[in-house]
């Protein structure tokens, strides 16, 4: 299948500092992309979609100038954590579908580990 | 809203037991209903879906039935193997929405 890679895997950053993460599609392109966030045993929660050149869909709640992103091209998107505290310590995953069409398979990046100390 | 509840982890099993987790959602439209696996230090793969009632995904041995009257989407494999330990997330895409709603996970942890 086709592969989305992450990076970084995990992060620790200082209090007030701003933390980005990418998100890449490696063999194929990807119209839209998926930002989801995960605290400990609890379901991932999708914070935001979103599409190539257009801006960001932030779900209810989900504060969107704390949590930029960009999808600047067709196989890059960047979820950036800005002024980071440590509530936002968390498990971010990114995933990216392949067409505009309904019910085509999500592939998932390998998830960053974010700790805010 | 759209909701996925799935059976809290951590479940152990020897190998070649039976496995079961158990997955129920609710939703206002017509989901399609996936099982994710996700090993460790690896991204989320998906394992099986199904996109309509009565629909049986199957893959690796493991399957899973749409059930639209229970509104579940149950996992099971009749014999587990030490390589099929890790985290195993239910999830839906709801009718006209390409995102997923994920259950919390379960982690699974096979003993030789």
């Amino acid at each position: 299948g086709a592969v989305v890679s992450q990076h970084p895997s995990w992060v620790i950053c200082k209090s007030g500092t701003s933390v980005k993460i990418e998100c890449r599609s490696l063999d194929f392109q990807a119209t839209t992309m998926f930002w989801y966030r995960q605290f400990p045993k609890q379901s991932l929660m999708l914070m935001a979609t979103s599409n190539e050149g257009s801006k960001a869909t932030y779900e209810q709640g989900v504060e969107k100038d704390k949590f930029l992103i960009n999808h600047a091209s067709l196989t890059l998107s960047t979820l950036t954590v800005t002024s980071a505290h440590p509530e936002d310590s968390s498990f971010y995953i990114c995933s990216a579908t392949q067409h505009r069409a309904m019910n085509t398979e999500a592939f998932f990046g390998q998830g960053t580990r974010l700790t805010v100390v | 809203g759209d909701s996925v509840t799935q059976m809290e982890g951590p479940v152990t099993l020897s190998e070649e037991a039976f496995l079961t987790i158990n997955c129920t959602y609710t939703a206002t439209g017509y989901p399609s209903l996936f099982w994710y696996v996700q090993y460790p230090g690896e991204g989320l793969q998906l394992l099986l879906k199904a996109t309509k009632a009565d629909d049986k995904g199957s893959n690796k041995g493991f399957e899973a039935t749409y059930r639209k009257e229970t509104t579940s989407f149950h996992l099971e494999k009749g014999s587990v193997q030490v390589s099929d330990s890790a985290v195993y997330f239910c999830a839906l895409s709801d009718t006209g929405r390409r995102a997923l709603t994920f259950g919390s996970g379960t982690r699974l942890q096979v003993q030789p």
